[in-house]
């Protein structure tokens, strides 16, 4: 069965500094794709990057990048250079083939506080 | 445009009332999805419709009913909700069911049955 997980219910970053925020996932699918979204207090889900199961090298859009790590089904979110506007809700989300790509399903979430 | 618009923003419904929240996206997209979201919780997925067709229903309660009138627009009716249907209700839409496209959000309505 498909599953997400998202170890970290919260998580504190200095200003201008780095942060990984955690997810493993499961899946029987060899094809599938993982997700990366941002939920600020307003409640809007941002999408922030994508990676694909056959994709050779690690995703990154601006100062978010991926590790992806397959054998170990990893898929950590790293943000550079912290800034305060990152301070919001992440979600790490799964589509695979096993629901023909209609279904995304997301992990618990990490909270993240950047620190003045 | 690169956005989905949901509205109203805030709604506040009695048990007895039916109301229906309206999503619009114009960027062509041709799949839509309706998620339910409870305080500090990651969303759900309720309905998915697939170039205008429902796809998938999440086994919602039939209180709950989903229309695609257009590839633009996507309608959520709500007839005799419960207390516990409160939540914020995310309108998605996507370039299609590939799996390498990401969601765009709406901001979504938040809910609240008395």
């Amino acid at each position: 069965a498909q599953k997400i997980t998202q170890t970290q219910p919260g998580m504190f970053v200095q200003e201008k500094e780095a942060v990984t925020l955690d997810c493993t996932y499961d899946t029987s699918d060899q094809s599938y794709g993982l997700f990366w979204y941002k939920q600020p207090s307003s409640g809007e889900m941002i999408f922030l990057i994508y990676q694909g199961s056959y994709d050779e090298q690690n995703a990154t859009e601006g100062r978010y990048s991926l590790n992806f790590q397959k054998a170990r089904k990893s898929a950590n979110l790293v943000i550079s250079a912290s800034q305060l506007g990152d301070s919001a809700m992440y979600f790490c989300a799964m589509r695979d083939g096993n629901t023909g790509g209609f279904k995304t399903i997301f992990g618990a979430g990490t909270r993240l506080f950047v620190k003045a | 445009d690169t956005e989905v618009t949901q509205t109203p923003k805030h709604l506040v419904m009695g048990m007895t009332n039916k109301k229906s929240l309206k999503c619009e996206q114009h960027m062509g997209h041709r799949a839509m999805y309706w998620y339910k979201q409870k305080a500090k919780k990651p969303p759900e997925l309720m309905f998915v419709y697939s170039y205008e067709k429902l796809s998938i229903n999440e086994s919602v309660p039939s209180r709950f009913s989903p229309e695609c009138p257009n590839s633009s627009l996507l309608n959520l009716h709500l007839h005799a909700l419960q207390p516990e249907d409160s939540a914020l209700y995310l309108c998605a839409s996507s370039q299609d069911a590939g799996l390498s496209y990401g969601y765009t959000f709406g901001s979504g309505t938040r809910l609240t049955v008395v």
